[in-house]
């Protein structure tokens, strides 16, 4: 079963602050993806990453970094958090390429930003 | 740019009838596409997903969807549906020479009548 942790589940942060959501996959997967989901919304993708060391740009990267150090881990940091960067995050890894890629998600980090 | 629209907000349905939630796509090319579930403050899971080919494709729990391309439809079905069943179902879809950067609808949230 895939399984992929994310942490902090709950946080609160103030305005300007640096807020950083760490994600872990215990897959093997090349491709990891940061959402985020509003209420009433779809997810949007933030930021994504082919493998270690590298991170792309998704639909809505406006304030917001992503780290990929290692295979297994990848960051999402906000380096001056504003409220309307409240919202839940998600993590996903990626097992295919294509189209065929099928995600595996967190149960996601309930970011307050006051 | 893909896009996709659930235009059903909320479904209700009692326990025991039959289920359609409906999903149109926008994409100029051959779609991948899926039926992800999220329960209650949980990440979402795959429920099933379409490549090219047979047009009817079978999922968890029962689940099964339709690709119509002539009506850019990706309908979701249920021939009954169990109290279990209550959640938010998300379709998205795919391009594929990206690698997993699925476009979400905005949802679909399903109650369950007793």
């Amino acid at each position: 079963e895939a399984a992929v942790t994310q942490s902090p589940r709950n946080k609160v942060a103030v305005t300007g602050g640096k807020v950083t959501l760490s994600c872990n996959q215990t897959n093997n997967h090349n491709n990891m993806y940061w959402y985020r989901q509003d209420t009433g919304h779809g997810l949007r993708l933030i930021h994504y990453s082919y493998g270690a060391g590298s991170t792309e740009k998704g639909d809505i990267p406006d304030g917001y970094k992503a780290s990929r150090p290692s295979q297994e881990n990848f960051s999402l940091i906000l380096e001056l958090a504003t409220p309307s960067q409240t919202s839940v995050y998600f993590c996903a890894s990626g097992d295919g390429l294509g189209g065929q890629n099928t995600l595996y998600f967190g149960a996601g980090t309930r970011l307050s930003v006051l | 740019a893909q896009s996709v629209t659930q235009p059903d907000a909320r479904v209700t349905v009692s326990e025991g009838a039959s289920l359609q939630l409906r999903c149109k796509y926008s994409y100029f090319g051959t779609p991948y596409l899926f039926w992800y579930v999220q329960y209650p403050r949980q990440g979402l899971q795959l429920l099933l997903k379409y490549y090219p080919g047979d047009p009817v494709v079978q999922g968890v729990n029962g689940f099964e969807a339709e690709f119509s391309k002539s009506n850019s439809s990706f309908h979701l079905r249920k021939a009954s549906v169990h109290w279990s069943d209550w959640a938010v179902y998300f379709c998205a879809v795919s391009p594929w020479t990206n690698t997993g950067k699925l476009t979400f609808g905005d949802g679909t949230v399903l109650t369950v009548k007793p």
